[in-house]
């Protein structure tokens, strides 16, 4: 299958620091990637879709001058927290799909953000 | 979509059982479905999918059901192994749109 490689895979941060987030389609030309958040023992919630080019399509409650999203190439999307707090720990997970994937989303590896 | 759950959050079977993984939806108009896994501290792994057009649909030691008129969908694994433990979780999404994610279902495998 297609390789979406997502780093850091985990990141330790002061609050009040900002922690940028890169997901990369290794293989394949991303037309439009998506980011997720998960808290332990939950399933995955949308924060975002991202088409390259445009502007990120943010999910109701999501934050989009905390949650900066760029999708500048079809292999780059990066999710930018701004001004962390403790409670924006969390597990983010980018996905990645395009016409080499026939429409299926992949995943990375996803990135634990600690801020302290 | 709208909600999707599971009926069982968490499953034990023996290691070389069969297991089933079930999943209900509320949306009607889901046309695509598709069965994730999660290991612990990675992102999911695309397991199995499925068409509306489709009701059921074989992948190595997998089989996916899918019943549309009692909206259920389910996950069927083979033989099961101790690489099989993980979270699993079913998406829907219509029109290959954003993917709306279950709650999950912990799978242990008993050795």
């Amino acid at each position: 299958g297609a390789v979406v490689s997502q780093h850091p895979s985990w990141v330790i941060c002061k609050s009040g620091t900002s922690v940028k987030i890169e997901c990369r389609s290794l293989d394949f030309q991303a037309t439009t990637m998506f980011w997720y958040r998960q808290f332990p023992k939950q399933s995955l919630m949308l924060m975002a879709t991202s088409n390259e080019g445009s502007k990120a399509t943010y999910e109701q409650g999501v934050e989009k001058d905390k949650f900066l999203i760029n999708h500048a190439s079809l292999t780059l999307s990066t999710l930018t927290v701004t001004s962390a707090h403790p409670e924006d720990s969390s597990f983010y997970i980018c996905s990645a799909t395009g016409s080499a994937t026939n429409e299926k989303l992949f995943f990375g590896s996803g990135t634990q953000l600690s801020v302290l | 979509g709208e909600n999707v759950g599971l009926h069982l959050p968490t499953l034990s079977v023996q290691e070389g059982d069969n297991s089933i993984i079930n999943c209900a939806y509320s949306n009607s108009a889901s046309d695509y479905f598709i069965w994730y896994k999660q290991e612990s501290g990675k992102g999911p792994q695309f397991i199995i999918d499925i068409r509306s057009n489709m009701d059921k649909r074989q992948g190595q030691r997998v089989t996916v059901l899918l019943n549309k008129t009692v909206k259920h969908l389910s996950l069927q694994i083979a033989a099961t192994q101790p690489g099989d433990s993980a979270v699993y979780f079913c998406a829907e999404t219509i029109g290959n749109e954003k993917l709306t994610f279950g709650t999950g279902t912990r799978l242990t495998i008993i050795p």
